[in-house]
């Protein structure tokens, strides 16, 4: 079956980094595009990216742009997030997700917790 | 950007009632909304797509309606285990905004 499961997250201090890593199996990770989404306590969901079959083009939302970087290994089965510059409002569960061909976000990792605090 | 507000923001019900939770969106977006369930402390789920098929799997209690900014979500009878947040997403353009969240309480 379709499984995602994220790693990455912990806490880690303001202008840090983290890479977040997305596992996947029960399918072919190169015949989908994949997004991050995220979650902070208590609010609503966030997109925050979206990057294509072969990881070449990539769509972020503006409160990450220049500071995170998604991208994909399909011969590892593996998509991440990159994030730098982190800062206290980056708090959140993120979550990796796949995409069903511009219709909606299908499946969905269980996330993981990024705290971001001094 | 494209943005999304649903209404109400909040609803209590009880078992059995008709559930309608309305998403609008700044500019038209044709059919290219998602709905998703979310329970306290797990991913959301995917219910609609193309603004009103149903998902593989979803029970056909849920229905989706609506074109162009103006969309809606319907429980036709409430059972216990949709008490959850529900949230529209469009999909037309980047960035894939998400709408608030409705949340749907027990009365």
């Amino acid at each position: 079956q379709v499984q995602l499961v994220e790693s990455g997250g912990g806490v880690v201090q303001p202008g840090r980094s983290l890479r977040l890593s997305c596992v996947v199996s029960g399918f072919t990770l190169s015949s989908f595009e994949m997004h991050w989404v995220r979650q902070a306590p208590g609010k609503g969901l966030e997109w925050l990216a979206i990057v294509s079959y072969n990881g070449n083009n990539a769509e972020y939302a503006d409160t990450v742009k220049g500071r995170f970087t998604i991208s994909r290994d399909n011969s590892e089965n593996t998509l991440f997030l990159q994030m730098d510059s982190l800062k206290v409002e980056d708090s959140a569960v993120y979550y990796c997700a796949r995409d069903m061909g511009y219709e909606g976000l299908d499946y969905w990792g269980q996330g993981t917790l990024v705290t971001v605090s001094s | 950007d494209i943005q999304l507000t649903q209404s109400p923001s909040f609803l209590s019900a009880s078992v059995g009632d008709r559930v309608t939770i309305t998403c609008r969106a700044s500019q038209g977006i044709s059919s290219d909304l998602a709905w998703y369930q979310q329970r306290p402390g797990k991913a959301p789920k995917l219910l609609i797509f193309g603004a009103s098929t149903l998902q593989s799997g979803v029970p056909s209690r849920f229905s989706g309606s609506g074109s162009g900014t103006e969309f809606t979500l319907t429980i036709s009878s409430l059972h216990s285990d949709d008490f959850a947040t529900y949230y529209c997403q469009q999909v037309k353009t980047y960035p894939m905004t998400f709408g608030p969240g409705t949340t749907v309480d027990i009365k």
